[in-house]
């Protein structure tokens, strides 16, 4: 079945730091790859997605490209600030209208002044 | 308020008891999901609605869970006889159209249930 791999954390960084967290999947067919984020006492929010290969989905700074090759789905910031500490949780959707949402385990990312 | 409503946000419950959680979803949402979140780890498929009708349970870990969603609004999660590996936090998620065709869901803080 459809499966999403996260790198290992916690992570911490200090601000301005470069950030990447990385995301490989094993699905069949096409899936669109999502980043979410949850923030400290709030719901899950979608940061950011790619529908296809060689997509790049793209939000608040953060960047991730669709990679089929590699199925990977890397996020990426160039400078990351305080408010960015929370959990990323990389996720994948299949093929078809009433598909659902896999997510990886997540990753927390704290971010020090 | 506009966003996904849960409640009650903690319940703690003793071994063999039954519970229920419920989730308000967006007003007009036609998808709503139901994912359990252990400690540590991400969120993990239950069942899904498309308004009334239950089109997937296949997550659902056991026939001590059921989940129901009569209106197609409002949706109910409910265990019975809980057990301690039933603890965890129950995440519900909406999204206006067929949550395939966008991926983007819209979750609650989610209920976390504590089984002594």
């Amino acid at each position: 079945g459809d499966s999403v791999t996260q790198m290992e954390g916690p992570v911490t960084l200090s601000e301005e730091a470069f950030l990447t967290i990385n995301c490989t999947y094993t699905a069949t067919g096409y899936p669109s790859l999502f980043w979410y984020v949850q923030y400290p006492g709030e719901g899950l929010q979608l940061l950011l997605k790619a529908t296809k290969a060689d997509d790049k989905g793209s939000n608040k700074g953060f960047e991730a490209t669709y990679r089929k090759e590699t199925t990977s789905f890397h996020l990426e910031k160039g400078s990351v600030q305080v408010s960015d500490s929370a959990v990323y949780f990389c996720a994948l959707s299949g093929f078809g209208a009433n598909s659902k949402l896999t997510f990886g385990k997540g990753i927390t990312l704290s971010v020090r002044p | 308020g506009a966003g996904v409503s849960q409640s009650p946000r903690y319940k703690v419950a003793k071994r063999g008891q039954d519970v229920a959680l419920r989730c308000d979803p967006i007003s007009g949402h036609v998808s709503l999901f139901w994912y359990q979140q252990a400690l540590g780890q991400g969120p993990e498929f239950l069942t899904y609605f498309q308004n009334e009708a239950q089109l997937d349970k296949s997550g659902l870990p056991s026939d001590r869970f059921f989940a129901e969603r009569p209106e197609g609004s409002v949706s109910t999660l409910k265990i019975q006889r809980t057990q301690q590996e039933d603890s965890a936090v129950y995440l519900c998620a909406s999204s206006l159209f067929l949550a395939g065709l966008t991926g983007e869901l819209f979750f609650g803080e989610g209920s976390r249930l504590t089984v002594l």
